[in-house]
């Protein structure tokens, strides 16, 4: 069946540094990936999105690339803030899903 | 703020008591979810509801029963828990069954004594 496997974490990053958080799928056809976060204490939401191949979703100062050659969607940031401490869910979902499919999170803490 | 609101927002019960989880949408979608959401573990697709039909199941225990009365109001009847329950029960929503995005409300964190 359908999975997302993402890196585990948690990921530690000092404000100002480089963010990647890798994920991988495995589909049996041709999904819609997303990024969902979900800040301290709420429930996850709708970070980005990208339905084709080679397309890049971006929102906030973040960008993930579905690239279908390598099966993957990591998500990057080129500076990351205090506030952006959250955990990171990767998903995907097929047309003929009634679901969608979430990796296992990965929790980001930025610090000062 | 979402869209989609959880109540209560915390819980304990024992594992004799009767209690609900109850979640409200007004953004107008015609689907509602709920999801487990375990340390360490994937979310878990729980149940599905689409216009007030269940349209998906993932064979989760008979002592969560859910309940859809209007595309608005989605509630979680919980019964005989075990501790192993213990989890962040979120509610979803979406335009429509199968619909990518879906708009989450903050959860009801339960515990199981």
């Amino acid at each position: 069946g359908d999975s997302v496997t993402q890196m585990e974490g948690p990921v530690t990053l000092s404000e100002e540094a480089f963010l990647t958080i890798n994920c991988t799928y495995t589909a049996t056809g041709y999904p819609s990936l997303f990024w969902y976060v979900q800040y301290p204490g709420e429930g996850l939401q709708l970070l980005l999105k990208a339905t084709k191949a080679d397309d890049k979703g971006s929102n906030k100062g973040f960008e993930a690339t579905y690239r279908k050659e390598t099966t993957s969607f990591h998500l990057e940031k080129g500076s990351v803030q205090v506030s952006d401490s959250a955990v990171y869910f990767c998903a995907l979902s097929e047309t003929s899903y009634d679901k969608v499919i979430f990796g296992p999170g990965t929790s980001l803490s930025v610090i000062p | 703020e979402t869209g989609v609101t959880q109540t209560p927002r915390h819980l304990v019960m024992g594992m004799t008591n009767k209690k609900s989880l109850k979640c409200e949408q007004h953004l107008g979608h015609n689907a509602m979810y709920w999801y487990k959401q375990s340390a360490k573990k994937p979310l878990e697709l729980m149940f599905v509801y689409s216009l007030e039909e269940r349209v998906e199941n993932n064979s989760v225990p008979s002592r969560f029963s859910p309940e859809c009365p209007n595309s608005s109001h989605l509630f979680l009847h919980l019964h005989t828990l075990q501790p192993e329950d213990s989890a962040l029960y979120l509610c979803a929503s979406s335009f429509q069954s199968g619909d990518e995005k879906l708009f989450f409300g903050s959860g009801t964190q339960l515990s199981v004594l």
